[in-house]
Parts: C-alpha cells; structure tokens; sequence
C-alpha cells in the first residue's frame, strides 16, 4: 500500500538556525498537504501543494513539492522558538480519499 | 464554535472494558477520518467515511467499529479494551483534496 516516509525524525536546532525536513512517497500523489502540531495540540494545516516543482513559501517556511510529485521538503529559515513542535508532511490519494501522513519530524529550538 | 469537537478529552479505563469516542463537525464537509497517534507521534489511519458510507478500512482489529449516523457525526467503539489500545484519538474532516480540520483528540488510557 501507499506509503509516506519523513526524516528526520527528531531535529533539535540552536534557535536562528535553519531547519528541513523531507517527505518520500512510494507512489505518485496528486498532491501533498504539511501540518503542524505543537506540543499537547492538534495538527492543523499549513499548506498544500498540487503542481509538479511547484515552490510554496509563508513567512520563513518555504514548502517544495518535487518533479516526480513523491517527493516534498519543508524548510523554515532562522529558526524561533514558537517553531517547536512536529511537522507532518501528508499525502493524497485523488481515487481513495485516503490521507497518508508521513512519520513526522519534531523539531526542538534552543533559545 | 469549534469546528470538529471530539468527546470525551481525557479517557481512562481498565482492560477488557468497552468505551465510545464520539465526533462531530460543523463545518459541512462530506469525509470523517478517524487517525490513532501512538506515542512515537505517528498518525496511522484507521477509518474513513463519505456521506456516512466506509470507504476506508484500515488493518485494525474488529474490536474497533465506526459508526456515523450522519455526515455530521463519526463515533469510534471500541470493544475489550487492550493495554495496546492506549493513544491519542483524532477525529478529522475534510471535502475532497482539500485541508483536514483535526478535533482535539482523545487520549486514551487503559489500564
């Protein structure tokens, strides 16, 4: 079946530091949606991206989404501590409905 | 008004008893997911229905059984409660491709 893989798993950065992580699909998606879930919260949605190379950026996170659509990156720049928490890159399937979500990554800002 | 409200929050019970989560959402969106987040934050897909109809069924344990009396409303029964069952319960809701709306969660603790 469908799969989403996402590394790293743990990412713990000195604040104003850079940060990515990336998403990997076994199978091409028709798009691929990021949530963010902080500390004791719920995920809630950030972004989605439907076009191949397409390049999405809010603020200081810029969203890729790759050639082959199996592959998307999350990248926040200068890091703050209000980026703590975990993010999860998540697939759609156009035929299923299914929303597959990759193994998240947590990220820790040290101040 | 929240938008996708999942009751109880907090839930604690011993092996081998049976216990309902229940969800609704007021935002008029036609697919309910229920999602289990383990303690290593990994959201794994367990249900999903469209317009009251099962379309997702993931490998999980019959125990477990979905009810949705209408669009509106995802309930989640689980039968002889295990240690393993222990997690964080997330209703979710959505149209078509587009973003998930999470409810709080339910963490569920069997003891």
């Amino acid at each position: 079946g469908q799969q989403v893989m996402q590394i790293p798993q743990y990412q713990h950065v000195q604040e104003g530091e850079d940060f990515t992580t990336y998403c990997n699909s076994s199978t091409t998606l028709s798009n691929i949606q990021w949530y963010k879930q902080r500390p004791g919260g719920h995920p809630v949605f950030l972004i989605q991206l439907v076009k191949s190379g397409e390049v999405k950026k809010q603020k200081r996170l810029t969203f890729q989404f790759g050639e082959a659509k199996k592959n998307s990156s999350l990248h926040i720049t200068a890091t703050q501590t209000t980026d703590v928490g975990t993010y999860f890159c998540a697939g759609g399937s156009s035929n299923t409905g299914k929303l597959i979500f990759g193994q998240g990554t947590t990220l820790q800002v040290k101040p | 008004d929240t938008a996708v409200s999942q009751t109880p929050k907090y839930l604690v019970t011993q092996m081998g008893n049976d216990k309902s989560i229940k969800c609704e959402q007021n935002l008029g969106h036609d697919t309910m997911y229920w999602y289990k987040q383990d303690s290593k934050k990994f959201l794994k897909i367990m249900f999903s229905y469209n317009n009251k109809e099962l379309i997702i069924n993931e490998t999980v344990p019959n125990r477990f059984s979905p009810k949705s009396p209408d669009k509106a409303h995802l309930n989640l029964h689980i039968n002889s409660l295990e240690l393993g069952d222990s997690a964080v319960y997330f209703c979710a809701s959505r149209n078509g491709n587009t973003e998930a709306f999470f409810g709080q969660g339910t963490r569920l603790t069997v003891v």
